[in-house]
């Protein structure tokens, strides 16, 4: 069964600040990985998609890549600002299976 | 519409009672999505639908929940004879494939006193 994991489950930095968000699965065949972002009481933004073929993708600040071996993906995020404020969930599809399995997510704060 | 729009947003009910969801996935869209999203954790895979068909429903956790797609656009969850443990926001996706990204909705609310 695929499990997914994100260290930490809450994370507060200072505006400007580059930062790196966890993910971590348990088996390593999968489709893609999906980042998406919640902002409260809504529902989730995709943010970036990888396939299993690929090690990272961009768009704009946000970079996220991929290592299927070791079973992680990190999001990257340069220059934060406050409205990057969120909770960042990543989840993934393993081939077979068209559902997405997530992980709690980490909730980001950004500091003005 | 240019996103998938859930309704209602929010909707409390009674212990026993049967409550609809529905979902409008984005036009064109041929796979469909429920999730169910209980506060703290990530979203939870309910039941997938490729067209009218349901291809995966083992995320239904009994008897009492039911979807339907019947036309392979607009989806219907049904829950009979709510109970409290069913209150989360559920959440509704579409991809324009089975394999490609999937687009969440705003999610509905439910609550069950």
């Amino acid at each position: 069964k695929q499990e997914v994991t994100q260290i930490p489950a809450a994370l507060s930095v200072p505006e400007g600040e580059n930062l790196v968000l966890n993910c971590s699965f348990t088996d390593s065949a999968i489709y893609n990985l999906q980042w998406f972002r919640q902002d409260p009481g809504k529902g989730l933004t995709s943010l970036l998609l990888i396939q299993s073929s690929q090690r990272e993708q961009t768009s704009g600040r946000l970079n996220a890549s991929l290592d299927k071996s070791s079973g992680r993906s990190t999001l990257y995020i340069a220059a934060s600002q406050p409205g990057d404020s969120a909770t960042y969930l990543c989840a993934v599809k393993v081939f077979g299976n068209e559902k997405l399995t997530f992980g709690t997510g980490t909730r980001l704060t950004i500091i003005p | 519409g240019a996103g998938v729009s859930q309704t209602p947003s929010n909707k409390v009910t009674e212990k026993g009672k049967y409550v609809e969801l529905r979902c409008d996935p984005i036009s064109g869209h041929t796979a469909l999505y429920w999730y169910r999203q209980s506060l703290g954790q990530g979203p939870e895979f309910l039941i997938y639908f490729q067209g009218t068909g349901a291809a995966d429903d083992s995320g239904l956790p009994n008897d009492r929940f039911f979807a339907v797609r019947p036309e392979g656009s607009v989806s219907t969850l049904k829950i009979q004879r709510t109970e409290r443990g069913d209150s989360a926001v559920y959440l509704c996706a579409s991809s324009l494939t089975p394999a490609a990204e999937q687009f969440f909705g705003p999610g509905t609310r439910l609550t069950v006193l």
